[in-house]
């Protein structure tokens, strides 16, 4: 099992649509999660971290975290066609215990937002 | 402008040329990684440094070597490049404790 896990898309809705995006990770010991969105050719950017259980609000993105069940996911509301891009998840893993800089990327969802 | 600088942008070399990815962030980040990202294979990390000198493997760190001699850079060295090195390269930085990771442009790098 990998580390880090998403469902591999690709995921097509259409515009004004919910998007849920969905990360598994295997390491009990990661403590914060991060959403990072990635347009073709450029670099990853964060949109979204989360260390608490529940959910977490910013505009039309929500993150979930729910630590017993291991699996952290994102929902975008009112999909824009801007929103298209590739969606990964990172998780701090087998860091010992700090958690400081070895970080472990899912392997992407494509997100498409059709008009 | 707070930035994470990545030197070059692209580079075509042959097998066994030694080259070096420069790494350059303004934001005082005592955190730096190098990943490199592969189609269906997502974003592996190489390599990341917690502080001056403090540098430890990340998923992925055959054939490459890194320096943190000041904090503002860091180097991804690939002695003897072959073409399973042909990647997309992105050198990160984060605030202490954070994780919370700023990207460079990225380094497309061919190997021939």
């Amino acid at each position: 099992q990998k580390e880090v896990e998403q469902n591999s898309g690709p995921l097509s809705v259409p515009e004004g649509a919910i998007a849920s995006l969905n990360c598994t990770y295997s390491d009990r010991g990661s403590q914060s999660f991060f959403w990072y969105r990635q347009y073709s050719g450029k670099s990853p950017e964060l949109i979204m971290f989360i260390y608490s259980n529940g959910d977490k609000e910013d505009g039309r993105f929500t993150a979930q975290l729910n630590k017993a069940s291991q699996y952290v996911s994102l929902l975008i509301r009112d999909s824009q066609p801007s929103d298209s891009a590739t969606y990964l998840c990172a998780a701090p893993t087998n860091a010992g215990g700090t958690s400081y800089g070895k970080l472990t990327f899912g392997q992407g969802t494509i997100l498409t937002v059709h008009p | 402008e707070a930035q994470v600088t990545q030197n070059p942008r692209y580079l075509i070399t042959v097998t066994g040329k030694k080259l070096t990815v420069t790494c350059s962030q303004n934001m005082n980040h005592e955190y730096m990684s190098w990943y490199r990202q592969d189609p269906g294979l997502g974003l592996r990390q190489i390599y990341y440094s917690m502080n001056v000198e403090v540098t430890d493997k990340g998923d992925v760190p055959e054939g490459y070597k890194v320096s943190r001699k000041e904090k503002r850079n860091f180097p991804l060295i690939l002695e003897s490049p072959s073409p399973n090195q042909t990647s997309l390269y992105f050198c990160a930085s984060s605030f202490n404790g954070k994780n919370i990771q700023y990207f460079g442009a990225g380094t497309r790098l061919s190997v021939l």
